[in-house]
């Protein structure tokens, strides 16, 4: 198996452009995530997929959006990008429920100038 | 509201010493609890976890802690450090009464010096 995998791996953005950032899980986990992480700050959950179809927002998801059309996938949408969103994002998966280890990805190193 | 507070946020022991790693946490409701552990370039790897039962939780690499609930806190220690321990260890919290949301401490790094 190989996880849960994220493209791309390095990403320089200017102002205003978009972007998708790729996430994709073979281990047939109907949860998914993205977050966020800034230095010092941890991570912070942008938005979360408790399946096909069905998503819902997380602590920050002012300037994202996603979509889960298949339970492997689960892209994340930079529509107008600002420097506030320059971070490392990381995608995870996981079982059902709260109690369950979240699987992550190797991250997407984003700067946005 | 601030759910995770790890204390710390650099930590550094002398290879072979005790490896103490601070979390308080603020519920309402009994939480799940986990350690990660996030090295250099990579993602985050689970240590351990608390959900029901027994207290005093072992994970890899001879870590464990333990979940106290009249303190609120979920300490990471391990016996003795060892080189390959440095990296950046998260604290989580998964919270019942918040839907299927995770929280995240902002994270203690770790050095270990020879």
């Amino acid at each position: 198996n190989a996880g849960v995998t994220q493209t791309p791996k390095f990403r320089i953005l200017k102002i205003g452009q978009s972007m998708t950032l790729q996430c994709t899980q073979d281990m047939n986990h109907n949860y998914m995530y993205w977050y966020r992480q800034d230095p010092g700050m941890g991570l912070k959950l942008i938005y979360y997929s408790v399946g096909a179809g069905i998503t819902d927002k997380g602590e920050v998801p002012n300037g994202y959006n996603v979509s889960r059309s298949t339970t492997e996938d689960f892209p994340l949408r930079l529509e107008l990008a600002a420097p506030s969103q320059t971070s490392v994002y990381f995608c995870a998966s996981s079982l059902p429920g709260l109690d369950n280890e979240q699987f992550f990805g190797p991250g997407t190193r984003l700067t946005v100038l | 509201a601030q759910s995770v507070t790890q204390l710390g946020s650099h930590v550094s022991v002398s290879e072979g010493a005790l490896v103490l790693l601070r979390c308080n946490y603020s519920s309402s409701v009994p939480p799940y609890l986990f350690w990660y552990v996030q090295y250099p370039n990579q993602g985050l790897q689970l240590l351990l976890k608390y959900t029901t039962g027994a207290t005093l939780v072992k994970g890899i690499n001879g870590f464990e802690a333990e979940f106290k609930k009249s303190e609120t806190s979920f300490h990471l220690t391990k016996p003795s450090a060892h080189m390959s321990d440095a990296a950046e260890y998260f604290c989580a919290v998964s919270l019942t009464n918040t839907g299927n949301q995770f929280y995240f401490g902002t994270g203690t790094s770790l050095t270990v010096i020879p």
